[in-house]
């Protein structure tokens, strides 16, 4: 596509439910990155992905997050059991190799109540 | 200290304005100096990007790089209400790709008409 597209939008789910947020990463790009953005706080690195290597998961914040990312294009951000400090903006960026800069879909606001 | 430090705001300014916004980092490893705008609900878009020191205009941007006082700005002359957004600060060290971007927090930019 000819930009990184996140879904949902929005989301709204009860504490303890999981969610599931998707990415797709614009076509050729192997880099992809999952970011966090809470009120008043800047971007907090959660994982990167890059072709076939493993992932760097050094920023997901607790054993409840995981994310995966099939075929080397569409990629899943995976929160269990989850709870109201999970609320915030979930960012997914892509990027080709050797490539200037990160495209940043448009997020997907997750509210726990 | 942060890695990188930036004002978050808000900074409001008349329509027609010169706006400073800056930031400042303490790693002399970063060599890539890149500033991306973010409109409400939306995903931070690339602004500009600039390699080691020096300066580089864009239309009404100008990104400037002061790697002797680990101080980089960007410019805007002439701003219009539709500047009105928050802008991030990015930096990587050196090597190919774009991974490995660290961000400021972001200033809230308003313009009055």
């Amino acid at each position: 596509g000819a930009g990184v597209s996140q879904s949902p939008s929005n989301k709204v789910t009860e504490k303890g439910k999981d969610v599931e947020l998707r990415c797709d990463p614009i076509s050729g790009h192997t880099a992809l990155y999952w970011y966090r953005q809470s009120l008043g706080q800047g971007l907090e690195f959660l994982i990167y992905f890059q072709g076939n290597s493993a992932p760097d998961k050094s920023g997901l914040p607790s054993d409840r997050f995981s994310a995966e990312r099939t075929g080397g294009s569409v990629s899943t951000l995976t929160i269990q059991r989850t709870q109201q400090e999970d609320s915030a903006v979930y960012l997914c960026a892509s990027s080709s190799p050797g490539g200037d800069g990160y495209t940043f879909g448009s997020g997907t606001r997750l509210t726990v109540v | 200290q942060k890695e990188v430090e930036q004002d978050p705001g808000p900074l409001s300014v008349p329509e027609g304005a010169i706006v400073s916004l800056n930031c400042t980092y303490s790693n002399s490893a970063f060599q890539y100096f890149m500033w991306y705008r973010q409109y409400s609900r939306k995903g931070p878009e690339l602004l500009m990007y600039t390699y080691s020191s020096g300066n580089k205009e864009d239309g009404r941007f100008t990104a400037q790089v002061d790697k002797s006082s680990k101080y980089i700005s960007l410019f805007i002359r002439d701003s219009q209400p539709s500047d009105s957004a928050t802008y991030l600060c990015a930096m990587r060290y050196s090597g190919g790709g774009a991974d490995g971007l660290t961000f400021g927090k972001g200033t809230h930019l308003i313009i009055q008409p």
